[in-house]
């Protein structure tokens, strides 16, 4: 069993730039949650994605944006970057149930460290 | 506002101790209620989930109980071992994400 992967693990942007965070997901999971963990926090639910659509999102600005793949596998965008946008970003997968909403055992990467300039 | 706190925050005991960390949630119409582990710099790792109709769940040394009532769960390490030093996470879910708490810092002396 695979279990969650990210890339890449740390990277440095400079204010204004864009970058994007990829993530695949445990095999057998439909669902993967993006989290933003800035130092001494708990991590912060950016948003979900189930089945390719977007299933909730948590009180991020639009320039954060997100992608699920067919395979499930998923990225997310962050444009027009701040300097309070430095921080660990993790991807969670679990296995999604739409109909009653819930969402599974969470299980997490390694997560993306973004330093921004 | 759905919270979830942490006490203590940070902890520091001798090898072989038996400890309890504490969650409290303010909301009680959960579905789940998981138990992570966070290395400093690394992901989550998950240690126990308790799900909605549930009262505990066990895992080797560990054991987690729920209480939805009084909004609270706890965590015990038995035995505690330098290897249990890391942050402790909860989180517990309402429909689609899950809330975290700021962590429990525990470090386990030889």
């Amino acid at each position: 069993e695979t279990g969650v992967t990210q890339s890449p693990t740390h990277l440095i942007k400079t204010r204004g730039q864009q970058v994007t965070l990829r993530c695949s997901s445990q095999s057998g999971h439909n669902t993967v949650s993006w989290y933003q963990q800035a130092l001494g926090q708990g991590p912060q639910f950016i948003f979900q994605y189930y089945r390719e659509e977007e299933n909730g999102r948590g009180n991020f600005p639009p320039r954060f944006s997100g992608l699920q793949f067919p395979n499930y596998s998923s990225e997310l965008n962050v444009n027009a970057l701040e300097l309070d946008d430095s921080a660990l970003y993790l991807c969670a997968s679990s296995l999604g149930i739409r109909t009653s909403g819930t969402s599974g055992e969470l299980f997490f990467g390694e997560g993306s460290r973004l330093t921004v300039l | 506002k759905q919270e979830v706190t942490q006490i203590p925050a940070a902890l520091s005991v001798p090898e072989g101790e038996n400890l309890v960390l504490n969650c409290s949630f303010t909301d009680s119409a959960i579905y789940n209620l998981q138990w992570f582990r966070q290395d400093p710099g690394k992901g989550l790792t998950s240690l126990l989930l308790i799900q909605s109709s549930q009262r505990e769940q066990t895992s080797g040394r560990l054991n987690a109980s729920l209480d939805k009532s009084s909004g609270r769960s706890t965590l015990y390490i038995a035995a505690s071992q330098p290897g249990d030093s890391a942050t402790y996470l909860c989180a517990r879910t309402g429909t689609y994400k899950y809330i975290f708490g700021t962590g429990t810092r525990l470090k386990v002396l030889a």
